[in-house]
């Protein structure tokens, strides 16, 4: 069953804008990853933000955490058409045994 | 090596066959998935291996039975699947301890 809840489920932008995508939990985690998967192959890790952190970046990528509310948003800066691609992000209850994915957002960079 | 190797990377098997699916990882992780993903679907966990012990298995069919030889290797035997069962399995590893995941490329399954 799925932890998170993402939103928008797409996102249309033109290259160089910027990509804000919103991701919603029911339970209490461990920690928060955001994965991107390219034409339904493998997914790659891009960043993992633990439940006493409200804010991490990474090169364009940052992302939000706020456990008070459950949710968390991951922004990417000065958008690329190489961006374009599925964004979900997972959850982890209990430090690494069971990650769960919300319902992803299907990005589109326009060059 | 930072990589999770899945093998084949397509596999098309009738409902009566037996196949098997194989991952391999060198990083030293000591946690292993089976993932299955529909397509425009998230990812659904389907079993997890911790030092090579069967921690978790979302109950899944018996159609589909996990194996985990050595510390380095999880495959996913396959038997009497359904057409339903087509989808993109993928296998990933992780250290122990809340760290991210490394994912192999998947196999793309069609049962006919």
């Amino acid at each position: 069953s799925q932890q998170g809840e993402e939103d928008p489920q797409a996102l249309s932008i033109q290259e160089g804008e910027n990509a804000t995508m919103n991701c919603s939990y029911k339970t209490s985690i461990n920690n928060l990853q955001w994965y991107r998967q390219n034409s339904g192959r493998g997914l790659v890790h891009l960043i993992l933000i633990r439940s006493n952190e409200r804010e991490k970046h990474s090169g364009r990528l940052r992302v939000t955490l706020d456990t008070s509310k459950k949710s968390s948003s991951l922004l990417i800066t000065a958008s690329r058409a190489a961006d374009t691609a599925s964004y979900f992000c997972a959850t982890d209850k209990a430090a690494g045994n069971k990650l769960t994915f919300g319902g992803g957002t299907r990005v589109l960079v326009k060059p | 090596d930072t990589e999770v190797t899945q093998t084949p990377k397509h596999l098309v098997m009738g409902m009566t066959n037996k196949k098997s699916l194989k991952c391999e990882q060198h990083m030293g992780h000591r946690a292993m998935y089976w993932y299955k993903q529909k397509a425009k679907k998230p990812p659904e966990l389907m079993f997890v291996y911790s030092y090579e012990k069967l921690s978790i298995n979302e109950s899944v069919p018996s159609r589909f039975s996990p194996e985990c030889p050595n510390s380095s290797l999880l495959n996913l035997h396959l038997h009497a699947l359904q057409p339903e069962d087509s989808a993109l399995y993928l296998c990933a590893s992780s250290l122990l301890g809340g760290e991210g995941y490394t994912f192999g490329s998947g196999t793309r399954l069609t049962v006919v």
